[in-house]
């Protein structure tokens, strides 16, 4: 079975532009969730989604968003970029939403805002 | 919400000792705790994870304790190797009103196996 992938693996953008990264789960996981990793925040939580439905949020400004497509796929969107939001953006799937179920990580999209 | 302490944040040990990290939650409803080895450069691995109705968990070299009323849980690791070399991370999983998945992390700890 194919693992979580996300594309693009790199990307450059400048202060006040804005990206769209992606994110397809393993198949038949149909829960979403991202997070953003840097070397001083660690690993924080960006949202989930379940079934098209956003079912959590982290404690991110409104300029993080997301969204779920019927097939699973997630998309997550940063408008307006800053430099701190220079970071690597991790999806993981599982295959439903509650609280213990096992996560399965992407490779990560490396987000550079200059 | 929930908060996750993790220590030590570096570990340094000799090729065949034992390591330990610890760590402790603060929300009493997460019932799920998972530990993930980030090699440099790749993603976050699943090694070993433990729920709410368990206190301990083995798998080969890999231990986990959960101690539910102290809050806190512990990843053992056995006659190290060096590519145990790498930094793991502890979590808990909150669900909050609406269900779901919402993993909060500690900090990391960098394990250093030396020959």
């Amino acid at each position: 079975k194919a693992g979580v992938t996300q594309t693009p693996r790199y990307l450059i953008k400048t202060r006040g532009q804005q990206v769209t990264l992606s994110c397809s789960p393993i198949s038949g996981h149909r829960s979403v969730s991202w997070y953003q990793q840097t070397p001083g925040q660690g690993l924080q939580f960006l949202f989930e989604y379940f079934s098209e439905t956003q079912r959590n949020k982290g404690n991110f400004p409104g300029r993080f968003s997301g969204r779920q497509f019927s097939n699973s796929r997630s998309e997550m969107n940063v408008s307006t970029l800053e430099l701190g939001d220079s970071a690597l953006y991790l999806c993981a799937s599982s295959l439903l939403a509650g609280g213990s179920n096992e996560q399965f990580f992407g490779p990560g999209t490396r987000l550079t805002v200059l | 919400g929930e908060n996750v302490e993790q220590h030590p944040s570096t570990l340094s040990v000799q090729e065949g000792d034992s390591a330990v990290i610890k760590c402790t939650y603060s929300d009493s409803a997460s019932n799920y705790f998972p530990w993930y080895k980030q090699e440099l450069g790749k993603r976050p691995q699943l090694i070993i994870d433990i729920r709410s109705n368990v206190g301990e968990k083995k798998d080969q070299r890999i231990a986990v304790t959960l101690n539910k009323t102290a809050k806190h849980f512990s990843l053992h690791i056995t006659e190290t190797q060096p590519e145990d070399s790498a930094v793991y991370f502890c979590a808990a999983s909150w669900a909050p009103g609406g269900g779901g998945n919402k993993l909060t992390f500690g900090t990391g700890t960098q394990l250093k196996v030396e020959l």
